[in-house]
């Protein structure tokens, strides 16, 4: 069975630009959850992501937004990128809601 | 709100001793879930265990086990015949009885494991 995919692996942007990361989650998984992890700052909840509908949102400026695919995979979208953005952003998925979460590798984005 | 507490930023270990790492939550639900998931330097979090609130006995996963006290807010994890494999970053985590789909992270704890 697949993992948790995600693409690029690495990613640098200049501040001002915009990002977009993505997530393939385990086949058969309906939920997709994103977290950022900053330096120092540990991992923080950004987005849930269930049957195609934003399900919850962390406490994140709308700079950071992203979608739910029918397929189940995910996009997560920055825009207007500051240097406090550079982290590593991890993608996760579950079935069903309440199962444990499958991390994948994690994006790691820099701005410069 | 919800905080979970990881007292240790970093623990070393003897390759095949034990070491128990800590963790410490905050939360006025009664029902809940709790997670500890390692992070190699490959990055990927990986699930080691799991705990329900409701469940009185500690879970166990083959080396690795969970002291869980409900009424003081600790759930650490124990370690035992420590591998060189097991040198990762630690997080404990706190997951909503409703459905939020949101964990709460620890600050992590690494763990070092000597030959």
């Amino acid at each position: 069975e697949a993992g948790v995919t995600q693409s690029p692996t690495h990613l640098i942007k200049t501040r001002g630009q915009q990002a977009t990361l993505r997530c393939s989650p385990i086949s058969g998984h309906t939920s997709v959850y994103w977290y950022q992890q900053a330096l120092g700052l540990g991992l923080q909840f950004l987005l849930w992501y269930d049957e195609g509908e934003e399900r919850n949102r962390g406490n994140f400026p709308p700079r950071f937004s992203g979608r739910q695919f029918p397929n189940y995979s995910s996009e997560l979208n920055v825009n207007a990128l500051e240097l406090e953005d550079s982290a590593l952003y991890l993608c996760a998925s579950s079935s069903p809601y309440n199962s444990p979460l499958h991390f994948g590798n994690g994006t790691r984005l820099t701005v410069t | 709100a919800q905080t979970v507490t990881q007292s240790q930023p970093e623990m070393s270990v003897q390759e095949a001793e034990t070491v128990t790492l800590s963790c410490t939550y905050d939360t006025s639900e009664s029902d809940y879930y709790l997670f500890w998931y390692k992070q190699p330097p490959s990055r990927q979090m990986i699930l080691v265990i799991r705990q329900e609130a409701y469940k009185q006995q500690n879970a166990t996963e083959n080396r690795f086990s969970v002291n869980f006290q409900k009424a003081a807010k600790s759930f650490s994890l124990k370690i035992s015949d420590s591998q060189l494999g097991d040198a990762a970053m630690y997080f404990c985590a706190y997951r909503f009885p409703s459905n939020t789909g949101k964990l709460i992270f620890g600050q992590g704890t690494t763990l070092q494991v000597k030959p």
